[in-house]
């Protein structure tokens, strides 16, 4: 069985500031992916970032990063010069290979971003 | 670029009826899920299917059944409808069956409310 544990049920961060979401997952499967997902007010869920468990970079795309640390079993999303529009939900997202073909996600962060 | 399409987005039924989610996964995309997000929880998986066959199985209650057509689009069949039964039902695709590689694309949801 897999779990993800993001701690900070609520964040702030001032616009054009960079913000961290923790995310620490276990899984017995030695071959994975990490994803994260932001969920606006709206509803939607919008895949943001993906990270294999063996790609030795980390991910990156625009202004989202991950940052991987595989012995600690951490896969921490940082987000740049935040914006008014970030503000949602963020899960993280565990998919084990070689086993069953589902995510299993975390509680989810709510970030806000101030003006 | 297409996107995974759900209907209806909204859905109000009463206690002890039936309803009907459909999805339209991204055009070449061959496997499709299902999961549930209750209020304020995170999306829980439900079922998954891999070139018309059930792949997987989470926590699907044994009042929904769900299957996925030729033209793969696939349909959330819910009887027996408790207000438990309230939520977003999120369909989301992928392209392949393969390793964890394959992101999941979500779809806008239905929101389902059970009076």
């Amino acid at each position: 069985a897999q779990k993800i544990t993001q701690t900070q049920p609520g964040m702030f961060v001032q616009e054009k500031e960079a913000v961290t979401l923790d995310c620490t997952y276990d899984t017995s499967d030695q071959s994975y992916g990490l994803f994260w997902y932001k969920q606006p007010s709206s509803g939607e869920m919008i895949f943001l970032i993906y990270q294999g468990s063996y790609d030795e970079q980390n991910a990156t795309e625009g202004r989202y990063s991950l940052n991987f640390q595989k012995a600690r079993k951490s896969a921490n999303l940082v987000i740049s010069a935040s914006q008014l529009g970030d503000s949602a939900m963020y899960f993280c997202a565990v998919w084990p290979l070689g086993s069953a073909r589902q995510l299993t996600f975390g509680s989810g962060t709510q970030l806000t971003v101030l003006p | 670029a297409a996107g995974v399409i759900q209907s209806p987005r909204h859905l109000i039924k009463e206690k002890r009826e039936t309803a009907t989610l459909k999805c339209y996964p991204i055009p070449r995309h061959d496997t499709v899920y299902w999961y549930q997000q209750g209020p304020g929880q995170d999306p829980q998986f439900l079922i998954s299917f891999y070139e018309k066959m059930q792949s997987d199985k989470g926590s699907i209650p044994d009042r929904f059944s769900a299957q996925q057509f030729s033209d793969y689009h696939s349909e959330l069949n819910m009887s027996s409808l408790e207000l438990g039964d309230s939520a977003l039902y999120f369909c989301a695709s992928s392209p392949t069956a393969g390793g964890p590689k394959e992101t999941q694309y979500f779809g806008p949801g239905t929101r389902l409310l059970v009076l």
